[in-house]
């Protein structure tokens, strides 16, 4: 079965300072690995996915994620955070049946 | 890419009445699913639509209390049957294309049920 843990349900980060949200995953079928994004008051938009290939994946608004096998991990880093940043972010695996396995996410709090 | 058109974005209710929300995807799309999003909370599964089929429901979600109706490859509706103040939740559908492709979601229901 698969399931996905975020290690840390709010990381609070001064504005410009980088930032890493941490996604640990288990699969037994192929991995497939998304970080999402939601807003305040809006659907969730795709940030960035790993399905095969380089392990470091580059998504929009400059972050990017990093898929470690040995780890079984999928963290989201960016290196300079903007207010707009502030969001809720959920990691996600590729489960049967087409659905996905989410985490509980993280809320990243932008400080000024 | 999809693009999913959800609605309505939000409504009031009154408890003891039915709200149907309704997906359209810009095209056709092998999978859709309704989730249910309590606020600050992460997603959590309902059910899949099968074009042609009955949905298939998680454990905790029952067809008499959420009947779903998927016509086409493009379309499909989440009704949410006799409400309570318990059903007050951001409602959202979601496509899937193939087994290696991200999901794609509309801009959620915000439904409260006074």
């Amino acid at each position: 079965a698969q399931s996905v843990t975020q290690l840390d349900s709010q990381v609070p980060v001064f504005e410009e300072a980088p930032v890493e949200l941490r996604c640990n995953y288990s699969s037994s079928v192929s991995v497939y690995l998304f970080w999402y994004v939601q807003y305040p008051n809006q659907g969730l938009q795709l940030l960035l996915k790993y399905l095969s290939g380089s392990t470091l994946v580059k998504g929009i608004n400059g972050f990017e994620a990093e898929f470690n096998k040995s780890q079984t991990s999928f963290h989201l880093r960016k290196p300079s955070v903007h207010i707009s940043d502030t969001a809720e972010y959920f990691c996600a695996v590729a489960g049967s049946n087409y659905q996905l396995i989410w985490g509980a996410g993280t809320k990243l709090i932008i400080k000024p | 890419s999809a693009v999913i058109s959800q609605k309505p974005s939000r409504d009031i209710c009154q408890r003891g009445t039915s709200l149907t929300i309704q997906c359209q995807v810009d095209s056709q799309v092998t999978m859709m699913f309704w989730y249910r999003q309590q606020p600050g909370q992460s997603l959590t599964l309902i059910a899949t639509a099968n074009q042609g089929s009955e949905a298939t429901y998680e454990s905790g979600f029952v067809i008499d209390k959420f009947p779903i109706s998927r016509p086409n490859l493009t379309f499909s509706t989440l009704t949410v049957s006799n409400m309570s103040p318990e059903d007050s939740s951001i409602y959202l559908c979601s496509a899937r294309q193939t087994m290696n492709t991200e999901a794609f979601f509309g801009q959620g229901t915000r439904l409260t049920v006074v």
